[in-house]
């Protein structure tokens, strides 16, 4: 366990389902980011958020709905997902977006959309 | 924008054998970080190593040892002793220090695949 749990760890959801993704860490960390991963290919960067705000909005669809009410928290909101958005969700924190060091991240939500 | 590349999809090694991954990257920056991590089955992204550009000193870590090569772009990392742990998919990872729309964001590469035989 490295400080920033993940849950669920596994979700199964319809095309016309809403749920939601949660990220909690309490290392102290100020940014906080999602990526998914998806097989062959890299880890794309979707949101970050440092001291609350959101920093970065990688172009992600708005069926993709992030949320950060602290700087502990980080949830994904998920509605009226495509069967290509199956993958891996990861949450990952870092002291803050411009620490030199690398990001510690959570063990990832596996998100499949039937 | 910056990008990572990983040429190996799969490797393998034997085990106590030492396996070299290989990283390239592109980028117009001076100051940056480059990392390696690993994620086992586990599925959880750990740090191996870490290499700050400005330092011509490669980064060691017990076993973990880097080939960091500025004009050329490149970060290989090396595993020596390779134990049945180190089995693995491994990323090499981009970290710009300079202002601007990439500061702070890491860029992954594809990934290696690490098989560690007995």
């Amino acid at each position: 366990e490295t400080g920033v749990t993940q849950t669920p760890r596994h979700l199964v959801m319809g095309m016309t389902n809403k749920k939601s993704l949660k990220c909690e860490q309490h290392l102290g960390h100020n940014a906080m980011y999602w990526y998914k991963q998806s097989a062959k290919k890299p880890l794309e960067l979707m949101f970050v958020y440092n001291f609350k705000e959101q920093t970065e909005n990688n172009s992600v669809p708005s069926r993709f709905s992030p949320e950060c009410p602290n700087s502990s928290h980080l949830f994904l909101h998920l509605h009226t997902l495509q069967p290509e958005d199956s993958a891996l969700y990861l949450c990952a924190s870092s002291h803050s977006q411009g620490a030199s060091y690398g990001y510690t991240f959570g063990s990832g939500t596996r998100l499949t959309v039937v | 924008a910056q990008t990572v590349t990983q040429s190996q999809p799969e490797m393998s090694v034997q085990e106590a054998e030492t396996v070299t991954l290989s990283c390239t990257y592109d980028t117009s920056e001076s100051d940056y970080y480059l990392f390696w991590y690993k994620q086992p089955p586990s599925r959880q992204m750990i740090l191996v190593i870490r290499q700050e550009a400005y330092k011509q000193q490669n980064a060691t870590e017990n076993r973990f040892s880097v080939n960091f090569q500025k004009a050329a772009k490149s970060f290989s990392l090396k595993i020596s002793d390779s134990q049945l742990g180190d089995a693995a998919m491994y990323f090499c990872a981009y970290r710009s220090a300079s202002g601007g729309t990439s500061y702070g964001k890491l860029t992954f590469g594809q990934g290696t695949i690490l098989t560690v035989h007995p």
